[in-house]
C-alpha cells in the first residue's frame, strides 16, 4: 500500500459525458501528479499541483481540469469525454526528501 | 521536446538469464532519473539516480546513470519469474524538479 489513495477504482460511462476522479496523497506530502496511460502506452503526465497551487502542465486536454484542495486531496474532471480518454489514471504524490514519487492504484475509465 | 526513450519495448528471456535495460533522455534542466517497475496496476519505486557513474543495488538489481551520454541502464541479474513487469524509465526535470517525464516502458517476461 503506497498511501495514496484513488477514487473510484473503477468507471463506465458514455461518451459526452463528465466525471471525476478523486486522489488522496500520502500524509505529508503535499504534492499531487496526474497521470494517463492508455493501452501499451507510457505514463502521460498531465498536471501536478503543490500545496493547493498548480506547479507544471503536460499534455493535458482542455477538457480536462484539475485542482487540489486545502486538505490537498486532489480531483480530476474530465468532460466532454471521447472514446480515446479511456485508460488508466493515476494519481502520484512525491516525497521531496528522497525524490521517490508514490503511485496510487488508478482509476480505469471506460468510454462506451 | 522532451523525450524518454527505452529499450527494448520487449524482453522474453528464461529464469536465471541477466538482462539490461535501456533508458536514453533529451530533457531540458535535467534533474533526477528514476526507474519503476509495474505489475499489475501502481508503478512501484526502484532508485532514483542523480549523479554519474554511481553505481545504486537493491538485491539483484542495480542501475547506473550517464549524464554526459545520457542514458540509464537497470540490470537484473539472476531473473526469477517474479521479475516479469513492465519496466518504466522517468527523468525529472525543471525548476524545483517538478516533472516527471515517462519512457514508454520495456515489457520483461521471465519464462521458468
Amino acid at each position: 500500500d503506497s498511501g495514496v489513495t484513488q477514487t473510484p477504482k473503477h468507471l463506465i460511462t458514455a461518451t459526452g459525458q463528465r466525471v471525476t476522479l478523486r486522489c488522496s496523497p500520502r500524509s505529508g506530502d503535499l504534492s499531487v501528479y496526474w497521470y494517463q496511460q492508455s493501452l501499451d502506452q507510457g505514463l502521460q503526465f498531465l498536471i501536478q499541483y503543490y500545496n493547493g497551487e498548480e506547479r507544471a502542465k503536460g499534455n493535458i486536454l482542455e477538457r480536462f481540469s484539475a485542482q487540489q484542495f486545502p486538505d490537498l486531496h486532489s480531483e480530476l474532471n474530465l468532460s466532454s469525454l471521447e472514446l480515446g480518454d479511456s485508460a488508466l489514471y493515476f494519481c502520484a504524490s512525491r516525497n521531496w526528501r528522497t525524490g521517490e514519487l508514490f503511485f496510487g492504484e488508478g482509476s480505469r475509465l471506460t468510454v462506451l | 521536446e522532451d523525450k524518454v526513450v527505452q529499450s527494448p519495448l520487449s524482453l522474453v528471456v528464461h529464469e536465471g538469464d541477466t538482462v539490461t535495460l535501456n533508458c536514453s533522455y533529451e530533457v531540458t534542466n535535467f534533474r533526477s532519473l528514476l526507474w519503476y517497475k509495474q505489475e499489475k496496476k501502481a508503478p512501484t519505486f526502484l532508485f532514483m539516480l542523480t549523479s554519474s557513474g554511481i553505481e545504486k543495488k537493491s538485491g539483484r538489481l542495480s542501475s547506473i546513470l550517464d549524464k554526459k551520454e545520457l542514458f540509464s541502464i537497470l540490470n537484473i541479474t539472476a531473473t526469477q519469474t517474479g521479475d516479469s513487469a513492465v519496466y518504466l524509465c522517468a527523468v525529472s526535470k525543471g525548476e524545483g524538479a517538478q516533472k516527471l517525464v515517462f519512457g514508454q516502458g520495456t515489457r520483461l517476461t521471465i519464462n521458468p
